[in-house]
């Protein structure tokens, strides 16, 4: 079946350095792929996303290209702030499944200290 | 305005009782989910549910039991609470592919 493997955390970073999380998957079609964020005591919440082979998704200076050749979609950010700590999922869905359902990688955990 | 809402936020209990978690979304999508978050963060999905009608049933003890009255709300009984029931339970809705909307959570300990 369908699966997403992410790299394992915590990954700990300095304030302002580059960010690189892994996330690579295994789909037998063309699935979409998605970065959901979730804040300390909060819900997840969509971070980016990309439909199709080298669409790049970004928002809040995060980045992430759908690369069908390595089956990959690493989210990478230029410097990183205090407040991106925060635990991030990486996931896929498959665009003929009806029910939308997600396929959910482990989770990062992310540490930016001062 | 919230658009999906969860109650309660924390729930302590005993083993042994019962007790429901309750999902309301105001965004008029089709379908809704309740979600398992474990204490590493690790996310299942227990039920999914579109149009009222129950469409994902994951692996998970009987003791739970989703209820749907309306396509807005989605709730979670549970039966004669466990200690390993205890986690992060998250509502989520959805009306498109990889759009998901989540609540809030409502963190559960059973002491």
């Amino acid at each position: 079946g369908d699966s997403v493997t992410q790299m394992e955390g915590p990954v700990t970073l300095s304030e302002e350095a580059f960010l690189t999380i892994n996330c690579t998957y295994t789909a037998t079609g063309y699935p979409s792929l998605f970065w959901y964020v979730q804040y300390p005591g909060e819900g997840l919440q969509l971070l980016l996303k990309a439909t199709k082979a080298d669409d790049k998704g970004s928002n809040k200076g995060f980045e992430a290209t759908y690369r069908k050749e390595t089956t990959s979609f690493h989210l990478e950010k230029g410097s990183v702030q205090v407040s991106d700590s925060a635990v991030y999922f990486c996931a896929l869905s498959d665009p003929r499944d009806s029910n939308y359902q997600l396929i959910w990688g482990a989770g990062t955990k992310l540490i930016i200290k001062p | 305005d919230t658009a999906v809402s969860q109650t309660p936020k924390y729930l302590v209990t005993q083993m042994g009782n019962d007790k429901s978690i309750k999902c309301e979304q105001n965004l008029g999508h089709d379908t809704m989910y309740w979600y398992k978050q474990d204490s590493k963060k690790f996310l299942k999905i227990m039920f999914s549910y579109n149009n009222k009608e129950l469409i994902i049933n994951e692996t998970v003890p009987n003791r739970f039991s989703p209820k749907s009255p309306d396509k807005a709300h989605l709730n979670l009984h549970i039966n004669s609470l466990e200690l390993g029931d205890s986690a992060v339970y998250f509502c989520a809705s959805s009306q498109e592919v990889g759009g998901y909307t989540f609540g809030s959570g409502t963190r559960l300990t059973v002491v």
